[in-house]
């Protein structure tokens, strides 16, 4: 069975930064990109970035140029997300998901909730 | 302002057959194909349709979706109560050199 099982939440206060992992298992690593989506309370789905973990390219949405990096350690079989230069409006559910470069596919991780607050 | 534009809501009653709708441009609908996702608050999106009108396995066949020109739609028949959702369709956008998701459809059934 296919699993994406993310890290837990995190409070961080604004200017630093947050990682979130995400574990794959029950599929080969290498034959599936990884998404990162994220969802603001009472908000609707943001695209942040994909990575390939086969090579490790990595493309991520303008919004987020400079401030976000996706790499993956193929030896766990396991993704990171860091967001740095975090401020309120960064207070979100963030996950990650499987997919094609297109979208993401029914692999979704259960989701960490970052909250940036002074 | 999301690129792909959807209705904010939606809503039907039990057994009905609902239509939502999903506009977009030639950047993204009109030269890619489009998934649907449902999301049940407080938990991860689960997808619906892909390829815009396939199915994975184990989603029933009162869901289904359709592409034409820049604009997608999904429909629902045989309405339940398990199908309020918030419902979102995305898209690979060539101009943007990433996929894109519409705002979303909060789906009641009354």
């Amino acid at each position: 069975q296919v699993h994406l099982v993310q890290s837990g939440a995190e409070v961080k206060k604004p200017g630093a930064s947050v990682r979130v992992s995400c574990k794959a298992s029950g599929y080969t690593f290498t034959s599936y990109y990884i998404h990162w989506v994220r969802q603001a309370p009472g908000q609707g789905l943001e695209w942040m970035g994909i990575i390939n973990p086969s090579g490790g390219s990595t493309n991520y949405a303008q919004k987020f140029q400079g401030r976000v990096t996706v790499t993956r350690d193929t030896s766990t079989g396991t993704v990171y997300m860091d967001l740095s230069s975090l401020r309120s409006e960064d207070t979100a559910v963030y996950y990650c998901a499987r997919g094609t470069i297109g979208a993401p596919d029914e692999y979704w991780g259960q989701g960490t909730l970052v909250t940036v607050s002074s | 302002q999301s690129v792909l534009t959807q209705p904010p809501s939606a809503s039907g009653t039990p057994g009905q057959r609902v239509t939502i709708s999903c506009s977009g441009g030639s950047s993204n609908i009109g030269s890619n194909t489009v998934n649907w996702y449902q999301q049940v608050p407080g938990t991860a999106p689960k997808l619906l349709i892909y390829n815009s009108g396939q199915r994975p396995s184990g989603v029933p066949d009162r869901f289904s979706g359709s592409r034409s020109g820049t604009s997608a739609s999904l429909a629902i028949s045989g309405l339940q109560s398990e199908d309020e959702a918030d419902y979102y369709c995305a898209s690979w956008d060539a101009s943007l050199n990433g996929p894109v998701f519409g705002g979303g459809t909060k789906l009641t059934v009354l």
